[in-house]
């Protein structure tokens, strides 16, 4: 069974950095495309990033680029979305998904539970 | 990149159909055949509904179809039932290599 275990939620203040995960299992890592999708409050879904597994290879939304960083770890299943500033913009429930196959022109199939980020002073 | 453009609601009784529109560019949804729409209801995750303009992932109810023209695309739902409501947005691979949402869609089902 694939899942997609979300990190839990963080409060933080500007400025500040942070890292969240997520820890997948029930499918081969290296073979699907994994990424991020933002939703602040009472709004839609913004894309925000994927990345391959299995070569590091990155995509990011136009708009978020060099605001966020995506990364991999091989050999704990787990994908990571990374500030090192926050602001409280940042504010947002994000979704961890994986792509339905190793094409990166495939929707999300399965998603994490979401982690809430607060970001306020 | 802009998000693709939704109406932000519409409605429909129980088992009429209703249809949700989704239009880009020629660089989103008018350029390739990626669309996919998703579900999300209140606090919970989306869920794919529909791939490729048109093909239906395991699972999802065939009263869920999807088509394109040019540079928008259209979701519809037939024989509405209540738990068809929810958020709907579609979302189509771009020439950037990414992926852009629509602003979504709110359906009630009176």
């Amino acid at each position: 069974e694939v899942q997609l275990v979300q990190s839990g939620a963080e409060v933080k203040k500007p400025g500040e950095s942070l890292k969240i995960s997520c820890k997948a299992s029930g499918y081969s890592f290296t073979s699907y495309w994994i990424g991020w999708v933002r939703q602040m409050p009472g709004k839609g879904l913004e894309w925000m990033a994927i990345i391959y597994p299995g070569d590091s290879d990155t995509r990011y939304s136009p708009s978020l680029q060099g605001q966020v960083t995506i990364s991999a770890d091989k050999s704990i299943r787990t994908a990571y979305l990374q500030w090192s500033s926050l602001k409280a913009s940042d504010t947002a429930m994000y979704y961890c998904g994986r792509l339905m196959g190793r094409n990166e022109e495939l929707p999300f199939d399965f998603w994490g539970q979401g982690t809430l980020v607060t970001v306020s002073s | 990149q802009s998000a693709l453009t939704q109406p932000a609601s519409v409605s429909g009784s129980p088992g009429q159909s209703i249809t949700i529109s989704c239009t880009g560019t020629s660089s989103d949804v008018g350029g390739y055949s990626h669309v996919s729409w998703y579900q999300q209801h209140p606090g919970k995750a989306p869920k794919v509904m529909i791939y490729d303009v048109s093909n239906r992932p395991s699972g999802v109810s065939n009263r869920f179809s999807g088509s394109k023209s040019g540079n928008t695309a259209s979701l519809t739902i037939s024989g509405l039932q209540a738990e068809d409501e929810a958020d709907y947005y579609c979302s189509s691979y771009t020439s950037s290599s990414t992926w852009v949402f629509g602003g979504g869609t709110k359906l009630t089902v009176l």
